[in-house]
């Protein structure tokens, strides 16, 4: 059973970026999608894009595309989301998650106030 | 990208009640489709995956059925900690995509 841990959580100004990372324990990312997922305030799960570590390969939400990148570091069995040109309505809980195992990491809260 | 669709975007209903809930993907996705079920400042719980599968630890009054567009969540009989958000979400794609919510509440 893979345990998802997230970095904690962000204040951000606008324009600026954010970088959020999830660190696994029990097993390895390697193999597996890594997914991250916000949910703005009152809002639904938006899916915004995910990795394969042991390929490198990436894909992103059409929404996200030039302002996320999502990477990994096997060697520390650790994630990362950065989301750049922050604005207000990227005020969000941010989650990382292994869609296929249903294992979620706990969410990092991102606000985004001059 | 695959467009899910939910309904209703909220219901109300009682203890004890048999629930549905449907979700329509904009083309089709075979079986590849998870639900889950959130409550207020908590991650998502995967309950179904594979459209008709039972996630481990997950009650057996939870069932989905469906294939190619159309799926559905069923409650058989509600009980009181039900009461919650459920999402569909697609992983037939590279890029996985939600429902928009159905919100569960107490009549």
């Amino acid at each position: 059973q893979v345990h998802l841990v997230q970095s904690g959580a962000e204040v951000k100004k606008p324009g600026s970026s954010v970088k959020v990372s999830c660190k696994a324990s029990g097993g390895s990312i390697s193999n597996h999608v890594i997914s991250w997922v916000r949910q703005a305030p009152g809002q639904g799960l938006e899916w915004m894009g995910g990795i394969t570590p042991i390929f490198g390969s990436t894909n992103y939400a059409e929404k996200f595309k030039g302002r996320v990148t999502i990477t990994a570091d096997e060697s520390t069995n650790t994630a990362f989301m950065e989301l750049s040109s922050l604005t207000f309505e990227d005020t969000a809980v941010y989650y990382c998650a292994i869609i296929v195992f249903g294992n979620w990491g706990q969410g990092t809260r991102v606000t985004v106030s001059s | 990208d695959i467009q899910m669709t939910q309904s209703p975007s909220s219901l109300s209903a009682s203890v004890g009640d048999r629930v549905t809930i449907t979700c329509r993907a904009s083309q089709s996705i075979g079986s590849y489709l998870n639900w889950y079920q959130q409550k207020p400042d908590k991650a998502p719980t995967l309950l179904i995956y594979a459209a008709s599968s039972l996630q481990g630890g997950v009650p057996s009054r939870f069932s989905g059925s469906g294939s190619g567009t159309d799926f559905t969540l069923t409650i058989s009989s509600l009980q009181p900690e039900d009461f919650a958000t459920y999402y569909c979400q697609q992983t037939y794609s590279d890029i996985y995509t939600f429902g928009q919510g159905t919100k569960l509440e107490i009549k």
